[in-house]
């Protein structure tokens, strides 16, 4: 079966370190990848896509992922964490069939201290 | 505010006893979708609408639960004989057909059976 994997479940930084969540997915054929990101107290949002074309993808709030096909990874990614992006990040895949259904992972909890 | 709106918010019920939660996608997306979630897991797939028919069911979704979208518009998810492993956080998700791919979720609906 389809799954997704988060490597980490909770990480701790200090604010301006760099952040770096794994996500591997299993499936071999054609996926779009997401991270939605969950503040406190909210519903989930979306960061990021990635459908085709440059595995580098930016997102908002100065997020990007990183698509690696022969790992078969979408990894999290930003340079300088901040207190605001404390929250919880799910990584998710859609396999298509035309309707959208993603397949969530487990999702890491982050906690940025000031 | 227009988006995924959810109904209620939260929800105590004794074991044994029906419950229903609704939710109201946002009004031009025909695609609607029901997942749980639970303590420490990101959600999983329930069911998916497109329009008013139900296109797939998980094997998540026993037979104590029903979900419908009659008119294409809001839906329904009915959990009959409430059981305590029923409780969790029940998301609703609505997209557009023409595919980013992107799910905007509501806030959920909590329930906890005692």
């Amino acid at each position: 079966a389809q799954s997704v994997s988060q490597h980490n479940h909770h990480v701790i930084l200090s604010e301006a370190a760099s952040l770096e969540l794994g996500c591997n997915y299993s499936y071999g054929g054609t996926v779009n990848l997401f991270w939605y990101v969950q503040y406190p107290g909210q519903h989930l949002q979306l960061l990021l896509k990635y459908f085709s074309g440059d595995p580098l993808v930016k997102g908002i709030k100065g997020f990007e992922a990183e698509f690696i096909k022969s790992k078969f990874s979408f990894n999290l990614r930003k340079p300088s964490v901040q207190w605001s992006d404390t929250a919880e990040y799910f990584c998710a895949v859609n396999l298509g069939g035309g309707y959208n259904k993603l397949i969530f992972g487990a999702g890491t909890r982050l906690a940025v201290h000031p | 505010d227009t988006g995924v709106s959810q109904d209620p918010r939260h929800k105590i019920t004794k074991r044994g006893q029906n419950v229903t939660f609704r939710c109201d996608p946002i009004s031009e997306h025909n695609r609607l979708y029901w997942y749980r979630q639970t303590l420490g897991q990101g959600p999983e797939f329930l069911t998916y609408f497109q329009n008013e028919a139900q296109l797939e069911k998980s094997r998540l979704l026993s037979d104590r639960f029903s979900a419908e979208r009659p008119k294409g518009s809001f839906s329904t998810l009915e959990i009959q004989r409430t059981e305590q492993g029923d409780s969790a956080m029940y998301l609703c998700a609505s997209s557009s057909e023409l595919g980013s791919g992107e799910l905007f979720f509501g806030e959920g609906s909590r329930l906890t059976v005692l």
